[in-house]
């Protein structure tokens, strides 16, 4: 069965660098998404990406966050100047329609 | 208005037994409600799914029930099993359009005792 890849699965890193997490999405799919969730809480809407470019984003995707699709293949979330409060696991999915698979996860520590 | 409210937060079920996770939104444009079942470590796991045409829907030993006049539906797991102890999410979205974005429910943590 086709699996959503993410890498590296565990990420440490001093606050104010930045950090890239990376997904290979299914091959076919059309739409790409990057959820976090932060320990026992639940999965929150980061950003969705469409036809190659972010059709919607949540208030939590702020300017330090950008999202790329830069080879057709992978799909990056780049995080510019880390913070606390970004440590969370970092979802990437991918799908068409409603229907998405999620890879297992970044799970991301600020330090 | 896209909350979608989850209850209960945990629940413990013995071996055999039925586990009922309830929730509710208020978002009436919503037409997509799918269960995730994430074990730890691990991502969500599309376990069932719905749309507000029916009002249940059966696979295996899970069940969805909807109530579109109440905004609310639910997941039954029918003789449940040590190895359904997982977190459960329920989810809300809205077919078509750029987006088809999802929002979670805060999640059940269900305990099933053997």
């Amino acid at each position: 069965e086709p699996e959503v890849t993410q890498t590296p699965s565990h990420q440490v890193t001093q606050m104010g660098q930045e950090v890239i997490l990376r997904c290979v999405p299914i091959s076919n799919h059309l739409y790409f998404y990057w959820y976090r969730q932060i320990l026992g809480q639940k999965v929150e809407f980061l950003v969705s990406f469409y036809n190659n470019e972010i059709s919607e984003k949540s208030e939590i995707f702020d300017d330090q966050f950008s999202v790329e699709r830069p080879d057709g293949s992978n799909f990056t979330l780049k995080i510019r100047s880390t913070k606390l409060e970004d440590s969370a696991m970092y979802f990437c999915a991918s799908g068409w329609d409603v229907w998405r698979t999620f890879g297992s996860g970044t799970r991301l520590t600020v330090v | 208005q896209q909350q979608v409210k989850q209850s209960p937060q945990s629940l413990i079920v013995q071996k055999g037994g039925i586990s009922i996770i309830n929730c509710a939104y208020e978002n009436t444009a919503f037409d997509y409600f799918p269960w995730y079942q994430q074990f730890p470590g691990k991502g969500p796991a599309l376990l069932i799914a719905i749309r507000p045409d029916v009002s249940e829907k059966k696979e295996g030993r899970f069940t969805i029930s909807f109530n579109k006049s109440a905004k609310q539906f639910s997941l039954h797991i029918m003789d449940s099993q040590p190895g359904d102890s997982a977190t459960y999410f329920c989810a809300a979205s809205k077919q078509g359009g750029a987006t088809n974005k999802l929002i979670f429910g805060t999640g059940t943590l269900l305990a099933v005792q053997p």
